[in-house]
């Protein structure tokens, strides 16, 4: 298994542009969650989905878009990226049922916007 | 809603010294909670986790974490720090059925000599 997979590993964007961040599994996890990590900040949720066809909005959902056409995949739209989205961003995935659930993260996107 | 404390942003300490980092947590059912370490520029590593059964939890890394229900905490120890063990330290809650994994704001451990 390959695990939690993201590109890109980096980027640079300018300030209106557009781009979306890809985010994959192959451990047929129901659940993926797209989080944001900024200094002193933590990890803090964005979006969220439980499965095909069902997402729903984190902590900090203003200026991102997401959707879950396949149990694989979960991208993350930044449809005009602004300089406060400069972070580096997490996927994760984890089954929703049993007994051991664990969250498994992927390495992790750097954006730059300026 | 459910939340993560970590109250204390930054400690250092000394080679070879014990460590306790601090994590408070809030939750209206039995918690799910987790401990990651995150070394400059790196992902996410799971240290330990509890789900249930013992409150002492032992994990990678001679890490280990003692969950008190009456005081909502779940503590991270280490009798004898490393210098490989300078990083950042997450505290998370959550994160079973359909309900997310929330994070604390994290704790960044020095290792001096």
């Amino acid at each position: 298994n390959a695990g939690v997979t993201q590109t890109p590993k980096f980027q640079v964007l300018k300030t209106g542009q557009s781009m979306t961040l890809q985010c994959a599994q192959d451990m047929n996890h129901e659940y993926m969650s797209w989080y944001r990590q900024d200094p002193g900040m933590g990890l803090r949720l964005i979006h969220y989905s439980v499965g095909a066809g069902i997402t729903d909005q984190g902590e900090v959902p203003n200026g991102y878009n997401v959707s879950r056409s396949t149990t694989e995949d979960f991208p993350l739209r930044l449809l005009s990226a602004a300089p406060s989205q400069t972070s580096v961003y997490f996927c994760a995935s984890r089954p929703i049922q049993g007994p051991q659930e664990t969250q498994y993260f992927g390495p992790g996107t750097r954006l730059l916007v300026l | 809603a459910q939340s993560v404390t970590q109250p204390d942003i930054h400690i250092t300490v000394s080679e070879g010294a014990s460590l306790e980092l601090r994590c408070n947590y809030s939750y209206g059912a039995t918690p799910y909670l987790f401990w990651y370490v995150q070394s400059p520029g790196q992902g996410l590593q799971l240290l330990l986790k509890y789900f249930s059964g013992d409150t002492l939890v032992q994990g990678i890394k001679g890490f280990e974490a003692e969950f008190k229900r009456s005081q909502s905490s779940f503590n991270l120890r280490k009798p004898s720090v490393h210098w490989s063990d300078a990083a950042e330290y997450f505290c998370a809650v959550g994160g079973s059925g359909n309900t997310p994994l929330v994070f604390g704001k994290g704790t960044r451990l020095s290792v001096i000599a």
